[in-house]
Parts: structure tokens; sequence; C-alpha cells
């Protein structure tokens, strides 16, 4: 059974960059197939895609936080990585990851991460 | 960007009672469209994928369908536990996975 788990400060201070690493176990990140996917949800909201990484390297973000995100991954550890530069109050929320997986066109998030809110706060 | 209405934005319905939730995307998605579950301080589930193929361990009482623009989440009869958030998703445009805003399916 894949397990992934977030981990990360629970605190940011504003225009600072938020890091936060999710760990995979019970499968590999290297198998092929899955894209390694960041959501997050700001309180009380609906939930918001922030980007995708292939286990290769390869990165997919989304258009409204393109300008701010990193992500990327370290095989050897079976983890991969968020950054999230300039934040400010709006970024405030659960930040998931979670396995994508995909076969052609048919993709869906099967697996997720329990979740781990992030503040940001001065 | 292809954006995603649910409706109703709450639902009220008792235990043994039929639900209908409603996803409409602002452009065709085919039928890459999944459906989740999410309760109070927990995860998403995967409910439904390719919008009628049910996931892994989801009970036969849920059925998706629907294909174009306009799809359906049905809960033949609700359980106590099936009171929850439901959120569609759209996979048309991959990678791009926008989220509709959420129904939420509360206890009469």
């Amino acid at each position: 059974q894949v397990q992934l788990q977030e981990s990360g400060p629970g605190l940011v201070k504003p225009s600072q960059t938020l890091s936060l690493t999710c760990t995979v176990s019970g499968g590999s990140i290297s198998s092929g197939g899955y894209y390694w996917s960041w959501i997050r949800q700001h309180p009380g909201k609906a939930l918001e895609w922030i980007g995708y990484i292939y286990y290769s390297g390869s990165t997919y973000y989304s258009p409204s936080l393109k300008s701010r995100v990193t992500i990327s991954v370290e095989t050897s550890k079976n983890q991969f990585s968020l950054k999230l530069s300039s934040v400010t109050a709006a970024d405030t929320a659960v930040y998931y990851c979670a396995r994508e997986n995909c076969s052609g066109l048919t993709c869906y998030l099967g697996y997720w991460g329990q979740g781990t809110l992030v503040t940001v706060s001065s | 960007e292809i954006v995603l209405t649910q409706s109703p934005a709450t639902l009220s319905l008792s235990p043994g009672e039929r639900a209908t939730l409603s996803c409409r995307a602002s452009q065709s998605v085919s039928r890459y469209l999944a459906w989740y579950q999410q309760k109070p301080g927990q995860a998403p589930r995967l409910l439904i994928y390719d919008a009628s193929n049910r996931a892994t361990g989801i009970p036969g009482r849920f059925s998706g369908s629907g294909s174009g623009t306009d799809f359906t989440l049905t809960i033949s009869s609700l359980e106590p536990e099936d009171f929850a958030v439901y959120y569609c998703q759209q996979r048309s445009n991959w990678p791009s996975g926008t989220f509709g805003q959420g129904t939420k399916l509360e206890i009469k």
C-alpha cells in the first residue's frame, strides 16, 4: 500500500519561501506512469492544483503559480519537494502531496498524503 | 482555463435517500472527469475516474455518468458515512487539473 507523508515548517514568514517534502513509502517514486503532485486547499475552500513532477525530473506547474513554484524529486530518498517563494497570507493553506496515476489519457489522483497546514504570518 | 461549476453548493438529505450531484464544465472535457470525496480533517479520496469508473474499494452505491460538459455523481442510498464534501476534477487538458468548488452533502 502506497503511503505519502508531507513534512515541513507549519509557519512561514511573509516574503519567505515555503518548503515542503513528501516522503513516499510502499512504492518507488521511480516507477513509470506516476506523476507526483502537490495540491493545496485554503481554509474552508476548494482544492487547487499546484503542479506535478515525473521521476525523470519533468515538471508541470499551474499557470497561476508558475512564477513562484519549484517542484523537485530526490529518487534516492523516495521523496519529492515543493518550494513556493515570496509567500503571502494568501498562501496559507493545507498542502497535500499525492500520486497521480496515468495510463494514456486516463489520469487520477489515487493516493494522497494526510496534508499539512502551512500558515504564513509574521 | 477550463472552469468546473458544481451544483448545488449544499445538498441536505436524509440517510437512505438518493443524492444527485452535478458538475458542469465550461468546455468539453470528453469523459476525463474524476470525483473525490473529502471528510472533515481528511485528504480527498478518489471515487470515480473517467466519468463513470469506480475506483478500487468504492461501494456500488456510488456511480458517475456524463460526457462533454455535463456530469453527475449519484449516490443511490445514502449511508451516514457519505455525508462529506464532493469535488469534481477535469483531466481533459492534462497536466492542468482544475477542480470544481465542491458540493457539501449534509444530513437533513
